[in-house]
């Protein structure tokens, strides 16, 4: 099975800031990522999908990125709204992999 | 507006067994791959099963093949999971999930709550 190591576990920032989110592949996936927000008591959200390309209404302050077997997603000039758990996940092969999620707190 | 909704969750003792439904609306249910994905109370998510837009495929994670059963209701629009000899670890949040093409998961349900104890 693909591992997804995803890093760090939990994060505080500031009101605007900027944060990047990392997720290492264990195997070669292509750009087969996807990128999820989930608030407290809610189903996730899609955010990212094929690495780099933002679902429609998510906001341009989002994006996603590769390098090798590095997948990141960076939030830019941060807000409340974005407070939440993002899950990485695989869709490369089955079984279908997460990665074990990074809970953002917005200082 | 696609909606998604997830009924059938409870209580049930192990080894005991539990049929989870998703009805789906707002969009044409048999083009789309389904899928259902878990939860555990404070835990990260799990992808359990897809099944395809027609249910001629079908895949599931290892700790759960041969246990639970994923199927679909075009004419009904409905999604279900039936979940057998029941586990304790299987106590989770059960979403079902829609992909689009790719299967990435575009639309959640709300989620329903599973819990496995005597």
């Amino acid at each position: 099975d693909i591992q997804m190591t995803q890093s760090p576990s939990s994060m505080s920032a500031s009101l605007g800031d900027t944060v990047t989110i990392t997720c290492l592949a264990s195997q070669d996936i292509g750009n087969y990522l996807s990128w999820y927000q989930q608030k407290p008591g809610k189903s996730p959200k899609l955010m990212i999908y094929g690495a780099t390309n933002l679902e429609d209404g998510v906001p341009s302050r989002f994006s996603g990125s590769r390098s090798g077997s590095d997948y990141s997603l960076t939030i830019n000039s941060l807000g409340y709204d974005d407070e939440g758990i993002y899950h990485c996940h695989q869709y490369y092969e089955y079984p279908l992999t997460f990665g074990s999620g990074t809970k953002l707190e917005i200082k | 507006e696609v909606q998604l909704v997830e009924s059938g969750g409870g209580l049930v003792q192990p080894g005991r067994s539990m049929k989870l439904s998703c009805a789906a609306s707002g969009f044409t249910f048999n083009n789309y791959d389904m899928a259902w994905v878990c939860q555990a109370p404070k835990k990260g998510l799990e992808w359990v099963a897809t099944i395809s837009y027609d249910g001629s495929s079908t895949y599931y994670r290892d700790s759960v093949k041969g246990r639970f059963t994923i199927s679909r209701d075009n004419a009904k629009s409905t999604l279900y999971l039936q979940m057998d000899s029941l586990r304790s670890e299987d106590t989770a949040t059960y979403y079902c999930a829609r992909s689009d093409g790719y299967p990435f998961f575009d639309y959640w349900g709300q989620g329903v709550m599973v819990t496995v104890s005597s």
